[in-house]
Order: structure tokens, then sequence, then C-alpha cells
């Protein structure tokens, strides 16, 4: 079981805005920055967000990221069909000194 | 082009050694924390150990603390991850990733990945 909690599984129409919530606690997400990262199938992740909602270069804006208190959200507007994916948020734990990955959200466009 | 190459997995018996190899090509080693992360057949990504870029400092996740080994090879531009006392539990596609400059856990570059199979 994840520490890091996300909804098994979101879905929108091609050009809806999609919300994907990570939850976590004060010694995760509560002090450190998130990141995201989005898996197509077969293919190794990519990062999406970094420091709860910075876009690395390349990455469309349809992207963002934010985050209040211990939890974070990624939105994806304007939906599209290549965005089906994994997508992971991450945060540094200071509790566990570790790297903790939510469990996944699949994104299923209609 | 900066990449990273992972090679070294395979068939391993339950209480068997490997060591996984990671090639960085494109930038220097040493500049970026560098991350293991792995990811069982049909399941979630799971990170798994980090070599600090000054190189003093590691850390592992509980699972495979005491079990696994991270190191770098300044020379050869190459990370590694000595994996001792096998389970089947460590089966997985092992990815080798870059944390972005600047940063120390988002990872920017990843390979493509290394399969371990723990089994008898």
């Amino acid at each position: 079981q994840s520490v890091l909690t996300q909804p098994p599984s979101a879905s929108g129409t091609p050009g809806q805005r999609v919300t994907i919530s990570c939850s976590g606690s004060s010694s995760n997400i509560g002090s450190n920055t998130v990141n995201w990262y989005q898996q197509l199938p077969g293919t190794a992740p990519k990062l999406l967000i970094y420091d709860n909602n910075q876009r690395p270069s390349g990455v469309p804006d349809r992207f963002s990221g934010s985050k209040s208190g211990a939890s974070a959200s990624l939105a994806i507007s304007g939906l599209q069909s290549e965005d089906e994916a994994d997508f992971y948020c991450a945060a540094w734990d200071d509790s566990l000194s570790s790297v903790l990955f939510g469990g996944g959200t699949k994104v299923t466009v209609l | 082009e900066v990449q990273v190459v992972e090679s070294g997995g395979g068939l391993v018996q339950p209480g068997g050694s490997l060591r996984l190899s990671c090639a960085a090509s494109g930038f220097t080693l040493s500049s970026n924390w560098m991350h293991w992360v792995r990811q069982a057949p049909g399941k979630g990504l799971v990170w798994v150990s980090r070599f600090s870029s000054d190189g003093r400092s590691t850390n592992y996740a509980d699972s495979v603390k005491g079990r696994f080994t991270i190191s770098r090879d300044n020379a050869k531009n190459t990370l590694y991850l000595q994996m001792n006392s096998l389970r089947a539990e460590d089966t997985a596609v092992y990815y080798c990733a870059r944390a972005a400059s600047g940063t120390r856990n988002a990872f920017d570059i990843w390979g493509q990945g290394t399969v371990l199979t723990v089994s008898s």
C-alpha cells in the first residue's frame, strides 16, 4: 500500500479537464515538493511536473500541478487521446528518508 | 544526447546475487543525484535507492536495506546496484533515473529498464 494516495482511475472525453489528486502527510507532501510522472504503455516514465508546479521543457502547458498542505493535484486540460497513460505523484519523505510514489492513476480518454 | 542505459538484469534463484549497471552518457554522473526505481509486473513505481552527487550520501527503501548497495564509478561514469539475498518479490523492471539539476528527487532522465526475475 502506497503512502501517497491517488485514485486508481480517472477519465474524460477529448477536450475535457481531468484532475488527479495525491494525498500524503506532513512528513512528505506537507514538507517537500511534489513531482508528477506520466508513463505511457510499455515505456519508461517521463517527468511531467517538478517542484509542485514547474513544467520541464517540452511538456505542454495543458498539464499543471498544484499543492496545498499535504495534498497535491495534477490537472490535464484539453484532454487528448495521447494522454491515455498512468500518472504517478512522488515526494521525499523525511521520516522514512525515502522517495515515495503514489499508487498511480490510469487516465482513460473516452 | 543525454541518456542512461541499464544492463545486468536476468534470471536469478532466490537467495542469489546480481549487479545492475547504469551507464551514463552526455552528462557526468557526479553532477547529479542518481536513483534506482523498480516496477513489478503490472504494478506501480517503487523507489529503491539514491546516490548523492557528491558521493557522500546514500539512501535505501526499507524493503531492500541491508541487501542492496548502490555505488558509482566516476571513471566509467556508471552507477551500480549490487543486489544480494534476492527474493521473489524483487522481481521487477529496474530503472536508473537521473535527478534534474538543482533537485535531488525529480527524475528527468530515465533508462529503458532492465528486467530482474527471481525464481527457482
